[in-house]
């Protein structure tokens, strides 16, 4: 079974400034995807990045970023010019591809407070 | 941008109530799944549905939980008998299955509350 683990319980960053969150997960599979979920105070859950296993090149999506070490299992995620509105709690995520029914494994999350 | 939609958004049942969650995922997905999430906790997988049947569920999803299709747009959860301990947001997504850029959209959630 998959197992993610995030062992920042909570971080806080301050505004424009940079910041990392970790992640690492367990696999025996080679083929995968890994996603960043952003969940705000509303609860909503939000997909952030997404990296697929295959691919050397770490994803990019505006001010987000991952570093992806396959050998390492390691999937954090940086967060650029931090702004208010990233205050929330972040979920790293792991799906396996291939086969069956793609469910995610989620981490415990890492509560992230941007301060002013 | 097409969104999953999930009513209610908040539902408080008394324990022993069935309550049906109900969820449109997006218009041409073929997949369906019900996470759910314990104030605190991390999400986690309850059950993926396609081709109109249950392709694969978690311990959690014991015989209180049902999950259906009525229609060509709803995908529902129903839990027969509620628990305090079913007290969750609990979350509907949706999946295309056919496009290599392999995502999954969540809805905003139905917060439940069993007294």
């Amino acid at each position: 079974a998959q197992t993610v683990t995030q062992s920042q319980p909570e971080m806080s960053v301050q505004e424009a400034e940079t910041v990392t969150l970790s992640c690492t997960y367990d696999t025996s599979e080679s083929n995968y995807y890994l996603f960043w979920y952003k969940q705000p105070p509303s609860r909503q859950m939000i997909l952030v990045i997404r990296q697929e296993a295959y691919k050397q090149q770490n994803a990019t999506e505006n001010r987000f970023s991952v570093n992806f070490q396959k050998a390492a299992k390691s999937f954090s995620l940086k967060i650029s010019d931090s702004q208010l509105g990233d205050t929330a709690m972040y979920f790293c995520a792991f799906m396996e591809s291939g086969a069956g029914s793609y469910q995610l494994t989620f981490g415990k999350g890492t509560k992230l407070s941007v301060i002013p | 941008e097409p969104e999953v939609t999930q009513t209610p958004s908040h539902q408080v049942t008394q324990m022993g109530q069935e309550v049906i969650l109900r969820c449109v995922p997006i218009s041409n997905h073929l997949y369906f799944y019900w996470y759910r999430q314990i104030l605190g906790q991390k999400v986690e997988f309850l059950v993926s549905f396609y081709n109109n049947e249950i392709s694969e569920k978690s311990e959690i999803f014991d015989d209180q939980f049902s999950v259906e299709r009525p229609d060509g747009s709803n995908f529902t959860l129903k839990i027969r008998s509620t628990k305090l301990e079913d007290s969750a947001m609990y979350f509907c997504a949706s999946r295309d299955g056919r496009s290599e850029e392999e995502k999954l959209f969540f809805g905003s959630g139905t917060q439940l509350s069993v007294l």
